[in-house]
């Protein structure tokens, strides 16, 4: 069964750091893009960026470039998404996901996805 | 602002028929046959429903059905049930995927 298990809630100041984590199970997680993705109930879903653990090759969207980290210990399985300085707008809930990928970086679909981690940032 | 536009909130009794609507441009929906749509319950990660526009994964009822018609996909639930009462959201997937805004699915 595959599974993606995500780390827990979090409340966090504004200018703190976090790191959150993605643990997965029940296929090769070296040879499966994860990505990232964040929901904020006003506007919806929106891709962050992916991870291919296999070597680490990450790809950010233009909106998150520089405002977070995408990272992978395939020794253990598991995928970060880390912020070095949160603010209040990264107030949201953040999902790890498995792309169903068509060719080596052309994503069809998303077919798992992990509980997600709701972080709150006050000011 | 979401890429693709969703209504915020569709109704229908139990029973009915329902049809979200996700409109997109030439760039996203137009561009391939990569659209799918996810139920997401509160406190759970979202669960494909419909890919590829209107292919079922297994185990999903085949009350749900996927369309697409120039830039726009649809998502029609029949047969509605009290536990399909839930936020959906469309996507479009190439390079990367992007998302409506979400609409909140009432089963009065």
């Amino acid at each position: 069964e595959v599974l993606l298990v995500q780390s827990g809630a979090e409340v966090k100041k504004a200018g703190e750091s976090l790191k959150i984590s993605c643990r997965v199970s029940g296929f090769n997680f070296a040879n499966y893009w994860i990505a990232w993705v964040r929901l904020v109930p006003e506007t919806g879903l929106q891709w962050m960026g992916i991870i291919y653990p296999g070597d680490s090759k990450t790809r950010y969207s233009p909106s998150f470039q520089g405002q977070v980290t995408i990272s992978a210990d395939k020794s253990i399985n598991t995928a970060y998404l880390q912020w070095t300085s949160l603010k209040a707008s990264d107030t949201a809930i953040y999902f790890c996901a498995r792309p169903i990928r068509s060719a080596e970086t052309i994503f069809r679909s998303i077919d798992n996805w992990g509980q997600g981690t709701l972080v709150s940032v006050f000011s | 602002q979401s890429a693709l536009t969703q209504p915020r909130s569709v109704s229908g009794s139990p029973g009915q028929s329902v049809t979200i609507s996700c409109n997109g441009t030439p760039s996203d929906i137009g561009y391939n046959g990569y659209v799918s749509w996810f139920q997401h319950h509160p406190g759970k990660g979202p669960k494909l429903m419909i890919y590829d526009v209107t292919k079922r994964p297994s185990g999903v009822p085949d009350r749900f059905s996927g369309s697409k018609s120039g830039n726009t996909a649809s998502l029609t639930i029949s047969g509605l049930q009290a536990d399909d009462e839930a936020d959906y959201y469309c996507s479009s997937c190439a390079g990367s995927c992007v998302f409506g805004g979400g609409t909140k699915l009432t089963v009065l």
